[in-house]
Parts: C-alpha cells; structure tokens; sequence
C-alpha cells in the first residue's frame, strides 16, 4: 500500500471552473502536509502547506481531514495558469517525506 | 539567487557504467535529499541527510551511494548503471535537520540507461 495516493486524474475544467483535489495518507502519525505544483518537465514547487484548521491563500484552500486521513485542495476560479501537476506530500517520522504521484489539471479556455 | 543546482541536466550511459550527479545549494540548510521520479510512481526517496557527514538510506536505495561532506554538495553515486535506473532525479534541501518546511528542489536531472 502507498503512504500517500492522489487521483492521477487528469482533470480537465474550463477556466472558471472550482475544482478539488483530495489525497490520503496511511500513517496516522503524520505531522506536516503540503500541496506542490509541478509544471512540465520541471521541478516541484511548494504551493501550500496545509494546516489543521485549514488555510487559504487567495483562490486556493487547502483542508486537512485527520479523522478521515485525507488533504484536500480547492481551487477557485481555475485560470490557464493553474494548469500543473498537483503533488500532495505528507511527513511523518523526523525524515520521511512522502509524495503523491500527483494529479494532472488543465484549464481549456 | 542559484539554490540548489544540480548537473548533468541530461545523460545517457550504458548498463554497467558509473557516473555522479552532483547536488550543491548555497542557502546554508542543512537537509538535502535525493528522488527519482517515475511515471506513476511518484517522488520517492533515495537517500538524504541531515547534515555534513550523515547520511541515510531513504526508500529506495539500492544501487546508489551518497556522501556528505560539506553542508553545501550532496552528490549522488550510481555504482553499475541499469536500465531500472531510468528516470528523472531531484535533488532537494530543507531547513532545519528535517523536511518540516518548504523543500527546495533542483531542476533535475534526466537519466537514460541503454
């Protein structure tokens, strides 16, 4: 079993468009959790992190769901630039950072 | 600002053959890392460490050596390339002795083994 799974989607929305993401983790013992973008052919980049009282920054929100195991990112307003890969990444132990395989999203015009 | 810089950006070798890929960051942190990403698979670990002269075997660390000695580089040692050794590679550093914050990847590095 993966410590952490995504739906690889892809997911394809019209600019405008509200969309979500979720990702779920094994470990009940993981202590940070963070959303990253990727886009093609390059390297990740932090997005978020995701804190338990969930938190926002401008058109994406970010929730965490201990009791479930599960992040999830909202994306409000999808702009062409929005389109990436979206990998979730959960830590648990003082090292261990698990990434998702990530979820592909692209904004049509 | 250089952060982490990682090279070759491209290389192929043929089974059987060594090479490095060195990792250096210029922002003072203390964890550095290594991963392979693989279609479908994710970012997964190789190794890491948390500061000049530890090491540690991350998830997947067969066929790879790594050392550390300086807070700086963290080169990354394929000993008798195969073609499951195929992928892109990141290095990566963090703040701190861990990855409890942002982690900050280089552009990668894109190997094929024939």
């Amino acid at each position: 079993r993966k410590e952490v799974e995504q739906d690889p989607g892809p997911f394809n929305v019209p600019e405008g468009a509200t969309v979500a993401f979720n990702c779920t983790y094994s470990n009940s013992a993981s202590q940070s959790f963070f959303w990253y973008r990727q886009d093609c052919r390059k390297e990740p980049k932090l997005l978020m992190s995701v804190y338990s009282s969930g938190n926002e920054d401008g058109r994406f929100t970010a929730q965490l769901n201990r009791a479930s195991q599960y992040i999830s990112l909202l994306i409000r307003d999808s702009k062409l630039s929005d389109s990436a890969t979206y990998l979730c990444a959960v830590r648990f132990g003082a090292n261990n950072l698990f990434f998702g395989t990530g979820t592909r999203l692209t904004v049509i015009p | 600002n250089a952060g982490v810089t990682q090279t070759p950006k491209f290389q192929v070798l043929k089974t059987g053959q060594s090479m490095t890929l060195q990792c250096a960051q210029d922002m003072n942190h203390e964890y550095m890392s290594w991963y392979r990403q693989d279609p479908g698979m994710g970012l997964r670990l190789i190794h890491y460490s948390v500061g000049a002269g530890i090491t540690d075997q991350g998830e997947v660390p067969n066929g790879y050596n790594v050392s550390r000695s300086t807070t700086e580089d963290f080169p990354l040692r394929l000993l008798s390339a195969a073609p499951s050794q195929t992928s892109v590679y990141f290095c990566a550093s963090s703040r701190g002795r861990g990855p409890t914050g942002e982690l900050f990847f280089g552009e990668g590095s894109r190997l094929t083994v024939l």
